[in-house]
């Protein structure tokens, strides 16, 4: 069965580094997420992305953030200069269309530890 | 804002125990509602899902039914197993046209032998 794959399934960062996420959505799919989970704290989204622009993103998603599907099939998401507070479980989710019954479809996720 | 509320856990049942994990959610427009399950080590995945008021969502012996009236979509299992052992979040869709999900905390459940 397709999956999303996420890699690293863990990093360990320093505060101020750049550090970057990857995903490999399902390749029929069209629109990409990016998610985060603080330990304890509910998942939360972070930005949409279609047709190689962002379509949507919250307000936790800020200049800090920047995503890219830079080859056809990666889909990454970029922290510029790491805080402590964006130690959380990062998922990548895709989805074929947009359409209310299809559903999304996410990666294992990606621990994120900023030291 | 939208959001999702739903039981805090763990939730700690015997074998064959009935299962119940509520989850309310704010009645912003009409959105479709979600389970995601989270096996240990896993990724989210999908469990059931109901798209307009009064549909019942069922898999792998799990429902849950969208109740408009009461603004809910309790997920419910009738005997459940060891293998159920997992994380439980209740999700809908954003609203206002956006297609991004808004999830609850989610909720531990432990089932043992």
């Amino acid at each position: 069965e397709p999956e999303v794959t996420q890699t690293p399934s863990h990093q360990v960062t320093q505060m101020g580094q750049e550090v970057i996420l990857r995903c490999v959505p399902i390749s029929n799919h069209l629109y990409f997420y990016w998610y985060r989970q603080i330990l304890g704290q509910k998942v939360e989204f972070l930005v949409s992305f279609y047709n190689n622009e962002i379509s949507e993103k919250s307000e936790i998603f800020d200049d800090q953030f920047s995503v890219e599907r830079p080859d056809g099939s990666n889909f990454t998401l970029k922290i510029r200069s790491t805080k402590l507070e964006d130690s959380a479980m990062y998922f990548c989710a895709s989805r074929k269309d947009r359409t209310v019954n299809t559903e999304a479809f996410f990666g294992q996720g990606t621990r994120l530890t900023v030291v | 804002g939208n959001s999702v509320t739903q039981m805090e856990g763990p939730v700690t049942l015997s074998e064959e125990a009935f299962l119940t994990i509520n989850c309310t959610y704010t009645a912003t427009g009409y959105p479709s509602l979600f389970w995601y399950v989270q096996y240990p080590g896993e990724g989210l995945q999908l469990l059931l899902k109901a798209t307009k008021a009064d549909d019942k969502g069922s898999n792998k012996g799990f429902e849950a039914t969208y109740r408009k009236e009461t603004t809910s979509f309790h997920l419910e299992k009738g005997s459940v197993q060891v293998s159920d052992s997992a994380v439980y979040f209740c999700a809908r869709h954003s609203g206002g046209g956006a297609d991004g999900l808004t999830f609850g905390k989610g909720t531990h459940l432990i089932i043992q032998p």
